[in-house]
């Protein structure tokens, strides 16, 4: 089956909780950045985005931060759901490159 | 508006068989991408194409080729499989705008005995 969450940080929260994951990145080039969720079994699905000209973005019960100096980003969940049980990836791009690196995922276990 | 298509979505192979992966999106989309998802590592990328026609080479390209022919297929091929290419492959796409999002696919799990 399965196995992408073996050796991934995890992160436990009860339902109705708020949730934060973090994520570093190393390179200071980074213009553009984005937040992935991957639910057991599928593809990576696009979150939330941000620009490096930017340092808090909002979408609907999530919102991320962006703090350059220490190159750092967070997503936060608001009123953590059953539904939001995944893993969650973050991904950088260096300006002018067409690729993304991405970060090795955190495991978010939400429950009931 | 189906997305992007990965086909198969399973398969297994014997060590030195070939096979190829077919993407394809919907969108499009300009650029696409081959990932290869193995546990504890995240994604990483195999190769990518920023056009009908082009390819590069992307983290892990060895034992893997591509080809896009047509705009709206990536196809990623195996020549003699491995067992250490056993994983779970992803292919994405994204328009060619500055600060778009890679769309996924649901990926392919092959695993080579």
């Amino acid at each position: 089956g399965e196995s992408v969450g073996l050796h991934l940080p995890t992160l436990s929260v009860q339902e109705g909780d708020n949730s934060i994951i973090n994520c570093a990145y190393s390179n200071s080039a980074s213009d553009y950045f984005i937040w992935y969720k991957q639910e057991s079994g599928k593809g990576p699905q696009f979150i939330i985005d941000i620009r490096s000209n930017m340092d808090k973005r909002q979408g609907q019960r999530v919102t991320v931060l962006l703090n350059k100096t220490v190159k750092h980003l967070s997503l936060q969940i608001a009123a953590t759901q059953p539904g939001d049980s995944a893993v969650y990836f973050c991904a950088d791009r260096a300006a002018g490159y067409s690729t993304l690196t991405f970060g090795k995922g955190t495991m978010l276990l939400v429950s009931p | 508006n189906a997305g992007v298509t990965q086909t198969p979505k399973f398969r297994v192979l014997k060590t030195g068989q070939s096979m190829t992966l077919l993407c394809a999106q919907d969108m499009n989309h300009e650029y696409m991408y081959w990932y290869r998802q193995d546990p504890g590592m995240g994604l990483r990328l195999i190769h990518y194409s920023v056009g009908e026609g082009t390819t590069a080479k992307g983290e892990v390209p060895d034992g893997y080729n591509v080809s896009r022919l047509k705009k709206q297929n990536f196809l990623l091929g195996l020549e003699s499989a491995a067992p250490s290419q056993t994983s779970v492959y992803f292919c994405a796409s994204r328009p060619d705008s500055l600060h778009q999002p890679q769309h996924f696919g649901d990926g392919t799990r092959l695993s080579i005995l």
